[in-house]
């Protein structure tokens, strides 16, 4: 596709429940980092995959939460369990392997509200 | 611990310059980037610096001194449209994850 695609833009959800968000990278990007952004701050790492290799989970803040990347492309950011101050905005990036200025193309997030 | 520091706000009027600055600590570093963020969009790159210096893009330049842990973004000629927030990040290592700045929110008055 054009850019990085996420689904759902918007989820609302209650307390407990589980939710699935999705990122589709550029065509071609090797690099997928998913990223959470709290209202009026800046972005919180949570995870990276980098080709077939091992992915870097330092960032993800709990064990609820997990992510997949499958056939190398589509990304799933898996939040069980979710609690309120799980609502954020969950933003998705990819970026071509090693690129001398790793430029990061996000995509429009989506924004989850725990209710 | 990792932190950047980089001010909350910053005013400006239409056609002026404006500079806004981001000092770090971290545990190795690779670069700095800057990403500009319009309310509700997604971020976007603007600039990256690796080595000590000046690069310039258009009306936009980023500065790196890895001595002092510090950079800045200068935007010239401002417009009404560069009001936005704009965020500082570190690049540790070779690989990709970006440490973010907590964001300066830029607004630009007639």
């Amino acid at each position: 596709g054009a850019g990085v695609s996420q689904s759902p833009s918007n989820k609302v959800t209650e307390k407990g429940k589980d939710v699935e968000l999705r990122c589709d990278p550029i065509s071609g990007h090797t690099a997928l980092y998913w990223y959470r952004q709290s209202l009026g701050q800046g972005l919180e790492f949570l995870i990276y995959f980098q080709g077939n290799s091992a992915p870097d989970k330092s960032g993800l803040p709990s064990d609820r939460f997990s992510a997949e990347r499958t056939g190398g492309s589509v990304s799933t950011l898996t939040i069980q369990r979710t609690q309120q101050e799980d609502s954020a905005v969950y933003l998705c990036a990819s970026s071509l392997r090693l690129a001398a200025k790793n430029i990061q193309y996000f995509g429009a997030g989506t924004r989850l509200s725990v209710l | 611990g990792q932190s950047l520091e980089q001010p909350s706000e910053v005013t400006a009027v239409e056609g002026a310059i404006v500079q806004i600055n981001c000092t770090y600590q971290t545990s190795g570093f690779y670069g700095l980037s800057w990403y500009q963020q319009h309310d509700g969009g997604a971020p976007t790159f603007l600039s990256y610096n690796a080595l000590d210096g000046l690069e310039e893009t258009g009306r936009f330049s980023s500065f790196l001194s890895r001595s002092d842990s510090y950079g800045y973004l200068l935007l010239q000629e401002l417009q009404m449209k560069d009001s936005a927030s704009y965020f500082c990040a570190v690049r540790r290592n070779q690989g990709g994850k970006l440490i973010f700045g907590q964001g300066t929110e830029l607004s630009v008055k007639p």
